[in-house]
């Protein structure tokens, strides 16, 4: 699996846009690439996944740089409630390693009121 | 609609002891894959049960072992536990053919080994 590389983590304050940023220079054509986050004592969260073009949804944004090799996830107006692990994930969806998902160690969100 | 459920929620257990953790998928999800997660690290997959058989496998040993039922729902088994299987074990599901589609994942099982 190709693999991303994030920072180990990231300060924002409240009620301001958050941009964490993910490079994977290893991407494949096929890989899509999706975000989840944890918040403490819960499981995995998903965010929001693309291929090529930038995506919007009622959590987040997710813009893709024309080349693939990066991305940023963007939280639009952080609140407290964002303070999370974000993770960056390549989901390779070939032929032998279907749903899969390979978890880095993402980048730790904290949120100063 | 009920998501991922797991249990039990914690479990306390000594070396050398089996153990056997839960899962069921959220409805209409035919495909359980199950995540290994050790304080401070991302998770780690240990395999996915589909059409009630084992279609991948991660880099874990034979004592981890699963299975899946008619009804979608899986279970995880460890025998033999060490002190380095004390983690959080996720269990997500997600929908056979729909790989782009995000998985769903429970709150899991936290595991400690005496």
């Amino acid at each position: 699996d190709a693999k991303t590389t994030q920072p180990n983590s990231m300060e924002s304050n409240e009620e301001e846009p958050v941009h964490l940023p993910c490079n994977h220079s290893t991407i494949s054509g096929t890989d899509y690439i999706h975000w989840y986050r944890q918040l403490p004592s819960q499981g995995p969260e998903y965010v929001i996944h693309g291929l090529t073009s930038n995506v919007n949804n009622r959590m987040a944004s997710l813009a893709i740089a024309e080349d693939r090799k990066s991305s940023t996830l963007i939280l639009h107006r952080a609140t407290l409630r964002d303070a999370a692990v974000y993770y960056c994930i390549l989901r390779d969806v070939g032929e032998t390693s279907g749903s899969r998902l390979t978890f880095g160690e993402g980048t730790q969100l904290t949120v100063n009121p | 609609d009920a998501g991922v459920t797991q249990s039990p929620t914690h479990l306390i257990k000594t070396r050398g002891q089996q153990v056997t953790l839960r899962c069921s998928p959220k409805s209409g999800h035919d495909t359980v894959s199950w995540y290994q997660q050790a304080l401070g690290q991302g998770p780690q997959f240990i395999f996915q049960y589909y059409e009630e058989e084992e279609r991948q496998r991660g880099n874990f040993p034979d004592r981890f072992s699963g299975h899946q039922f008619p009804n979608y729902s899986s279970e995880l088994n460890v025998n033999a536990l060490l002190l380095g299987d004390s983690a959080l074990y996720l269990c997500a599901s997600s929908l056979s053919g729909a790989w782009s589609q995000p998985q769903h994942f429970g709150d899991g099982t936290r595991l400690s080994i005496l």
